[in-house]
């Protein structure tokens, strides 16, 4: 099936550092979404994004939905140790979701 | 509170022998999933269900079952787990019958021996 190229796989930031990851796909997707998953945990949404160049915020995350519907990115500012985790993107088209492998985040403080 | 629970959260068991992992969800949603988390493939989609009764192969389907009885229960049974089997278990539910915004339960850690 369709696989999301996520990148990078892993960081090691600063705490107070800005990040950025991305994700890129060969098909077009209607949807793309962020999702964080703490160590142990399940992965919790962080944010939906609907349409082609929207750029949505929560709180000191930011992503966006590329013009093309082939891409996204996440940019975290100001990181702190509790943004560790792994971070995944999903595309999503009718009934069907896909994952990207994940991008493993460390803040070191 | 709302939530997915997945139960058990760790089990390491023998090939061959039949296993179950529980799942409820107590929100009510008509859409419930299941996936396999293994390092550097994400998350995979195994079944998937967008109603009592209707249930759905995902992209990783062989070797698994599942049923949907009840809206709020979506068990994942392995007949004969295989050591391939061995991976990070999460299930999902999600509002929309469509399967957008999942919610994800705290994850089942299978080994099969």
């Amino acid at each position: 099936g369709q696989q999301l190229n996520q990148s990078p796989q892993s960081m090691f930031i600063q705490e107070g550092e800005d990040v950025s990851m991305n994700c890129t796909s060969s098909s077009i997707f209607n949807t793309w979404l962020w999702y964080k998953q703490d160590p142990g945990e399940g992965p919790v949404l962080l944010i939906a994004l609907y349409k082609a160049g929207e750029l949505t915020s929560n709180g000191r995350l930011t992503a966006q939905f590329g013009i093309t519907r082939k891409d996204s990115f996440l940019n975290i500012s100001a990181s702190i140790p509790s943004d560790v985790g792994i971070y995944f993107c999903a595309g999503y088209n009718n009934n069907d979701m896909r994952f990207g492998a994940g991008t493993r985040l460390t803040v070191k403080p | 509170e709302a939530q997915v629970t997945q139960n058990p959260r760790y089990l390491i068991t023998v090939t061959g022998k039949k296993l179950t992992v529980t799942c409820s969800q107590n929100m009510n949603h008509e859409y419930m999933s299941w996936y396999r988390q293994d390092p550097g493939l994400g998350l995979r989609q195994i079944y998937y269900s967008m109603n009592v009764e209707v249930t759905d192969k995902g992209d990783v389907p062989e070797g698994y079952k599942v049923s949907r009885k009840e809206k709020r229960n979506f068990p994942l049974i392995l007949e004969s787990p295989s050591p391939n089997q061995t991976s990070l278990y999460f299930c999902a539910s999600s509002p929309t019958v469509s399967g957008m915004n999942q919610y994800f339960g705290p994850g089942t850690r299978l080994t099969v021996t």
